[in-house]
């Protein structure tokens, strides 16, 4: 089963702050975030593993509740360029192998 | 560090032609993932292999399609016969064994159109 993301769609005012959450029916051992604009690959966000280690954008955190098996990305001062679908992808297994991609949020910054 | 490039980048076939799209992945990365995306959804797992060893295959994967990767370098991906439900952003993507992050880096994508 996907990860459920929330919410679906979000618009925003440059400047402003959003919260994207990614819920997993199954145990995570890590989660990987991407970014994807229209027509565009996705492209890599950062990544969080279980015990607390993450590896990404230095103006992007994220925060990863192995218990409730969730994670959230936090976007502060968004950027026109901040808009795009963002994916939360979940491994299978306790390796990095194939990833099951989350419902997706569409996020739009305006001016 | 080139990034992972796919060709062609848009293709249009009739119903029941074959296809075939290739994948050139980050040099030293030994993984490589092929993904499936329709508009509206995310990424959806198709095969992967590392090396030249195609470990996994998703049951998305109809014996229509085959994937190869000869020297554990570039892969392609084969779709006989295709079908109008084909039609769909063909994404691959690389990765590195060894670290404990094994972030997968996606390349632009082939846009498949059958008509």
């Amino acid at each position: 089963q996907q990860p459920v993301q929330s919410p679906q769609a979000v618009i925003l005012r440059e400047g402003e702050d959003a919260v994207i959450n990614c819920s997993s029916s199954k145990a995570l051992y890590s989660v990987h975030w991407y970014r994807q604009k229209h027509g565009e690959a996705p492209v890599f966000l950062m990544i969080l593993l279980k015990g607390g280690e993450q590896k990404g954008h230095e103006k992007i955190s994220a925060s990863f509740n192995e218990k409730k098996q969730q994670s959230s990305l936090y976007l502060t001062a968004s950027q026109l360029s901040y808009s795009g679908t963002y994916f939360c992808g979940t491994p299978e297994g306790g390796g990095g192998n194939k990833l099951t991609f989350g419902t997706g949020t569409q996020l739009k910054v305006e001016l | 560090d080139t990034g992972v490039s796919q060709n062609p980048r848009h293709k249009i076939t009739k119903r029941g032609q074959n296809v075939t799209f290739r994948c050139d992945p980050i040099s030293e990365h030994n993984r490589l993932y092929w993904y499936r995306q329709t508009l509206g959804q995310g990424p959806e797992f198709l095969t992967y292999f590392q090396n030249e060893a195609q470990l996994e295959k998703s049951r998305l994967l109809s014996d229509r399609f085959s994937a190869e990767r000869p020297k554990g370098s570039f892969s392609t991906l084969e779709i006989q016969r295709t079908e109008q439900g084909d039609s769909a952003m063909y994404l691959c993507a690389s990765s590195l064994t060894g670290t404990s992050y094994n972030e997968q880096f996606f390349g632009p994508g082939t846009r498949l159109t059958v008509l």
